[in-house]
């Protein structure tokens, strides 16, 4: 069974900084894809970021990358530039896709608060 | 274009009930799927649909059961509730099968079980 690990409950950044949220997982599977989602205090799930394990390059999307180290099996989100709107739980998610599984597994998520 | 609708958005229930949560998808979206989120636990999946057909389920106790109607839309049922049971419900809609598509949440359903 795969684990996702994020071992920072909580973390705070200054507006405008940089910030790198950690994540571990635990796989025997070869191919699989890994997310970044955000949970603002709506509670509505929003996808930041994916990425593709067969894929050697790092993600990016806007303020938003990945480093992607898949033999250490590790996958960090860093926000550059942060704003009060990236003020969310931030979750780290596994997916192995063999034409079968739709299934998404998550970490804990890491609460992150952006202060002006 | 609408989003993924999820009603109600709370619900009280008392023990030994049982419940219906409701998920409308995003147009011409044909995959669910249903999450249980928790303090505790963190989110846990519970079970997918796609074209009517239950295509993957978690490992919950068969007290949880879903379903999902010709126009995709999906509701999830808690048989027999228990306090356990309280958390938020999430419910993700998805055009197709696969994680090249993306999972779009809805707000969820907060159930509470007193």
């Amino acid at each position: 069974a795969q684990t996702v690990t994020q071992s920072q409950p909580e973390m705070s950044v200054q507006e405008a900084e940089t910030v790198t949220l950690s994540c571990t997982y635990d796989t025997s599977e070869n191919n699989y894809y890994l997310f970044w989602y955000k949970q603002p205090p709506s509670r509505q799930m929003i996808l930041v970021i994916r990425q593709e394990a067969y894929k050697q390059q790092n993600a990016t999307e806007n303020r938003f990358s990945v480093n992607f180290q898949k033999a250490a099996k590790s996958f960090s989100l860093k926000i550059s530039d942060s704003q009060l709107g990236d003020t969310a739980m931030y979750f780290c998610a596994f997916m192995k896709w063999q034409g079968g599984s739709e299934k998404l597994v998550f970490g804990k998520g890491t609460k992150l608060t952006v202060n002006p | 274009k609408a989003g993924v609708t999820q009603t109600p958005r709370y619900l009280i229930k008392t023990r030994g009930q049982q419940v219906t949560l409701s998920c409308s998808p995003i147009s011409g979206h044909r995959s669910v799927s249903w999450y249980q989120q928790t303090p505790g636990q963190g989110l846990q999946f519970l079970f997918e649909y796609f074209s009517e057909t239950q295509r993957n389920k978690g490992n919950f106790p068969g007290r949880f059961s879903g379903r999902q109607f010709s126009n995709s839309r999906s509701e999830m049922n808690v048989s027999t509730l228990e306090l356990g049971d309280s958390a938020l419900y999430l419910c993700a809609s998805s055009s197709d099968r696969g994680p090249n598509t993306e999972a779009f949440f809805g707000q969820g359903t907060r159930l509470t079980v007193v």
